[in-house]
């Protein structure tokens, strides 16, 4: 079974700090993703990466960015944490020669900024 | 624009009932269409995938339609019980770069 972990289930930062969630995968996917999801929001995609040290913007990166150095793991770095960066966030991985998209997801990290 | 549309209130029924949740989608032609279970405080898991060429796709209790014309997709829960509460996402791939656009999901609460 393919597993995606994160490193923190719930993370409380305070305004202006640097905020890094880490994403594992252990099974070899080459694509990556970061979503926040808000309620009545859905999921919406910040990053993705296609590839090591490869890394394409999604729908809403303003304040976000990534870090892809080795196959397995994906960061989203929050490089000023602000109050409105408030959220579930959720990395997903596919792989791309399965040809369906599918994703497989973390657990999720809920992140407050105070 | 693009759209995927889920219904967002919540739908409850009664245990033992069919549970019917609705997928609909604007300028899109999807390849296929993907549903996906999200427990509270989880991440989405995959259910099922349907491709544009198929109607029907069955995996034990759950059955997803997929009508290209009309631009929905129709997701059952027969004999539901109340270990199916949760919220149910549809998924296109759009854009290209693997990339999938999630609705913002039903959520289904089945009641003893």
């Amino acid at each position: 079974d393919v597993k995606v972990t994160q490193s923190s289930r719930y993370l409380v930062k305070r305004t202006g700090e640097k905020v890094f969630l880490e994403c594992v995968q252990d099974m070899d996917h080459e694509n990556m993703f970061w979503y926040r999801q808000d309620p009545g929001l859905g999921l919406r995609l910040i990053y993705f990466s296609y590839d090591v040290k490869m890394k394409e913007k999604g729908d809403i990166p303003e304040g976000y960015s990534v870090s892809r150095e080795k196959k397995e793991r994906f960061s989203l770095i929050l490089e000023s944490a602000s109050t409105n960066q408030t959220s579930m966030y959720l990395c997903a991985s596919s792989d791309p020669s399965g040809l369906t998209d599918t994703q497989y997801f973390g657990p999720g990290t809920r992140l407050t900024v105070l | 624009s693009q759209k995927i549309e889920q219904n967002s209130e919540a739908l409850n029924i009664q245990e033992g009932k069919t549970a019917t949740l609705t997928c609909n989608y604007t300028n899109y032609s999807p390849a296929y269409l993907q549903w996906y279970r999200q427990d509270p405080g989880r991440g989405p898991v995959f259910l099922l995938l349907i491709r544009e060429n198929e109607k029907e796709k069955r995996k034990e209790r759950l059955k997803v339609t997929f009508d290209t014309t009309l631009k929905q997709s129709l997701f059952h829960i027969t004999a539901s019980q109340p270990a199916d509460s949760a919220t149910y996402l549809c998924a296109l791939a759009t854009g290209g770069g693997n990339k999938l656009t999630f609705g913002t999901g039903t959520q289904l609460k089945v009641e003893l």
